[in-house]
């Protein structure tokens, strides 16, 4: 069964930096994409980040673009989020979730992990 | 405007079917787009219950049950996510998706009453 678990999240001052970081199992983690989406508290979801499954390109929403970076270690299953200069308006729980297989037209967010929460407070 | 545009909340009875609209912005014409639907029960992630495009180009989410399906109304340029015979379970936050331009965008969300 597909698996993926987040960590690194927590309480971090505005302009502080913090990584994040989702481990996947139950699938071959190499030949799928994968998404970053968040959910601020009581409000709906947001797409984050997005990353080819070879790595080899990256997409970002304008709100995070030039401030995070997605990333992934193909060799350890796990997918990162870095996250710099953070605002308070990007305290939200964040997801990692498991897009199309490699060479699919398909666009789809499939599975995700249980999320974890990230709070940008002084 | 929104991308795209879902209401915000929807009752609907025990038994009975519910329509949940998204409503893609002008200019985005639905019939291009593959709509992908969420389901979100309070405390937990979104779970994925199925894509649209058309009857042709069509996706089950894993063990979704065929109470869930998905259509177009093409004429008001929305995504449709049909729920028959309502449960008490299926009381949740349902979320539309497109992929546009590299981008995925999400519709705002509708809160989903069943009683």
């Amino acid at each position: 069964q597909v698996q993926l678990v987040e960590s690194g999240g927590g309480v971090v001052q505005p302009e502080r930096s913090l990584r994040l970081s989702c481990a996947a199992s139950g699938f071959t983690f190499s030949r799928y994409d994968l998404h970053w989406v968040r959910q601020a508290p009581g409000e709906g979801l947001e797409w984050v980040a997005h990353i080819l499954s070879d790595g080899g390109d990256a997409y970002y929403a304008v709100s995070v673009k030039g401030r995070f970076t997605i990333s992934r270690d193909n060799s350890q299953d796990t997918l990162y989020l870095q996250m710099n200069r953070l605002r308070g308006e990007d305290t939200a729980v964040y997801y990692c979730a498991r897009g199309a297989v490699a060479g699919s037209e398909s666009r789809t967010i499939d599975y995700w992990g249980q999320g974890t929460l990230v709070t940008v407070s002084s | 405007q929104a991308v795209l545009t879902q209401p915000s909340s929807l009752s609907a009875s025990p038994g009975a079917s519910a329509s949940l609209t998204c409503t893609l912005r002008s200019g985005i014409n639905v019939g291009s787009y593959r709509i992908y639907w969420y389901q979100q029960k309070p405390g937990s992630p979104p779970q994925y219950l199925l894509g649209f495009k058309s009857d042709s180009d069509k996706q089950h989410g894993s063990g979704v049950p065929s109470r869930f399906s998905g259509s177009k109304d093409a004429s008001a340029n929305a995504g449709i996510l049909l729920i028959s015979g309502l449960q008490s379970e299926d009381e949740a936050d349902y979320y539309c998706m497109i992929w546009h331009i590299n981008f995925w965008v999400f519709g705002g969300g509708t809160k989903l009453t069943v009683l």
